[in-house]
């Protein structure tokens, strides 16, 4: 069965620092990828997502980036962090398609990210 | 881009309670999902439900995409039930990719 690993499960950052969140996917190939935010208040926001290595599109324009190294490996990144950027960050997946015909689509724990 | 809303926002039920949530989408969709999120914020996927009815337990979901709506039931309640509850879909109409989510209905079930 395949499982989504995603951490740290909670991250206290000052402002101004760099971030690296790390999430990977097993028991599936070459699957979407997406990093999603959800902000006090419930609703989740895209941020970015990805069809392939090295294949990233972003959804709203930031002080994050995303990265994907490897087939099952999804990295959201920043070099200085802002206070707005406080958040839950959300890693999922589905299986492999264009966005045109997203599948089921399953979550990470999430991580809980506070700038102070 | 494709809006989705969802109601009521707020619910509060006694536990054994049968509950209906609604999902109304402003455009064609490719697909749509329910999701639950606990307390703890894990997100779970309950449904892939572009169109028809399924069951699953004591859930189950009904999506009419020629009416742009969507229904998640939950019979005999349990406290476990408590959480977030969000619908989302794909716009079918060309616009952004991926998923968009309603702002979720908070379900409080109380022993």
């Amino acid at each position: 069965s395949q499982t989504i690993h995603q951490w740290p499960a909670t991250l206290v950052q000052p402002v101004g620092s760099p971030l690296s969140l790390e999430c990977t996917v097993e028991g599936t190939s070459n699957p979407n990828l997406y990093w999603y935010r959800q902000a006090a208040g419930r609703g989740l926001q895209l941020l970015f997502y990805s069809v392939g290595i090295g294949q990233i599109s972003s959804e709203v324009p930031q002080n994050l980036s995303a990265s994907r190294p490897q087939d099952r490996q999804f990295i959201l990144s920043s070099k200085k962090l802002l206070l707005s950027d406080s958040g839950f960050y959300l890693c999922a997946w589905s299986v492999h398609g264009t966005l045109r015909h997203v599948g089921p689509l399953h979550f990470g724990n999430g991580t809980r990210l506070t700038v102070t | 881009g494709i809006q989705v809303e969802q109601s009521p926002p707020d619910l509060i039920l006694q536990e054994g309670a049968n509950s209906t949530l609604r999902c109304n989408f402003s455009d064609s969709v490719n697909n749509l999902q329910w999701f639950h999120q606990n307390p703890w914020g894990q997100l779970i996927n309950l449904f892939y439900i572009p169109s028809g009815t399924k069951q699953n337990g004591r859930l189950s979901a009904t999506t009419v995409a020629t009416e742009r709506y969507s229904l998640l039931y939950i019979s005999s309640s349990q406290t476990t039930d408590s959480g977030v509850y969000f619908c989302a879909v794909e716009d079918g109409g060309g616009g952004a990719d991926g998923l968009t989510f309603g702002k979720g209905t908070h379900l409080i079930i109380q022993p």
